[in-house]
């Protein structure tokens, strides 16, 4: 049973305006959320994480968001760029230091 | 450190045959996971060790899979034999272990590429 879950498996964005990925997950016990991103032929290499204790957290282009009563979490890219295009990968790790992660989404950042 | 390093990047074989996959973790890192990745499931985790004792191995798809850790320095994932269905991409990942987690948590090898014929 998927515990994390990506519903778009693709996303097409114009370079400059906002990428918007999101995440549901349905175990409420997930402590730690962490988004990695995925070149073709490389393993994935992470990106960004935020706490449950948090909603927000900023790093750069790069944020994201949770919302722990929607069991809910969103990347946002702004402004995208040309070498943001990859597969991105939502996680969840419970205090069993288990990370589950989703599906993918495969970002295309058109120039 | 060289990260996590993965053997072979590509094995195509036929089906019945035995495949081993090898991966070596960071130096250091107390936790190993091996995931595999295909287009309905993602990043699907088959078995985590800790310490090099198998904590979890609830998502080894069947008997025909097994993995070992007889060190800290070295794994392998098997699978005998093999069938069409398990072409995926493997991946090894090797972590700290610590709660919380810290930033660059899980690091992962570069795959490798399975095609079962």
């Amino acid at each position: 049973d998927q515990q994390v879950k990506q519903n778009s498996p693709s996303l097409s964005v114009q370079e400059g305006r906002i990428s918007i990925l999101n995440c549901d997950y349905t175990n409420s016990m997930f402590d730690y959320f962490l988004w990695y991103k995925k070149y073709p032929a490389e393993g994935p290499t992470f990106l960004i994480s935020i706490s449950s204790i948090k909603d927000k957290n900023e790093d750069g282009r790069f944020t994201v968001f949770l919302n722990k009563s929607a069991k809910h979490l969103s990347l946002h890219i702004v402004p995208s760029q040309p070498g943001d295009s990859a597969v991105y990968f939502c996680a969840a790790v419970n205090t069993g230091n288990q990370f589950y992660f989703g599906t993918g989404t495969s970002l295309t950042v058109i120039p | 450190d060289a990260g996590v390093i993965q053997s072979p990047r590509h094995e195509v074989t036929e089906m019945g045959q035995e495949v081993t996959l090898r991966c070596k973790p960071i130096s250091g890192h107390n936790s190993l996971f091996w995931y595999r990745q295909t287009m309905m499931r993602g990043l699907e985790l088959l078995i985590y060790f800790n310490n090099n004792v198998p904590i979890d191995d609830s998502g080894m798809p069947e008997d025909r899979f097994s993995a070992k850790m007889p060190n800290a320095s070295f794994s392998t994932l098997k699978i005998q034999p093999s069938e069409p269905r398990d072409s995926a991409v493997y991946f090894c990942a090797s972590s700290y272990g610590l709660w919380p987690p810290t930033n660059e948590k899980l690091f992962f090898g570069s795959g490798t590429q399975l095609s079962v014929l």
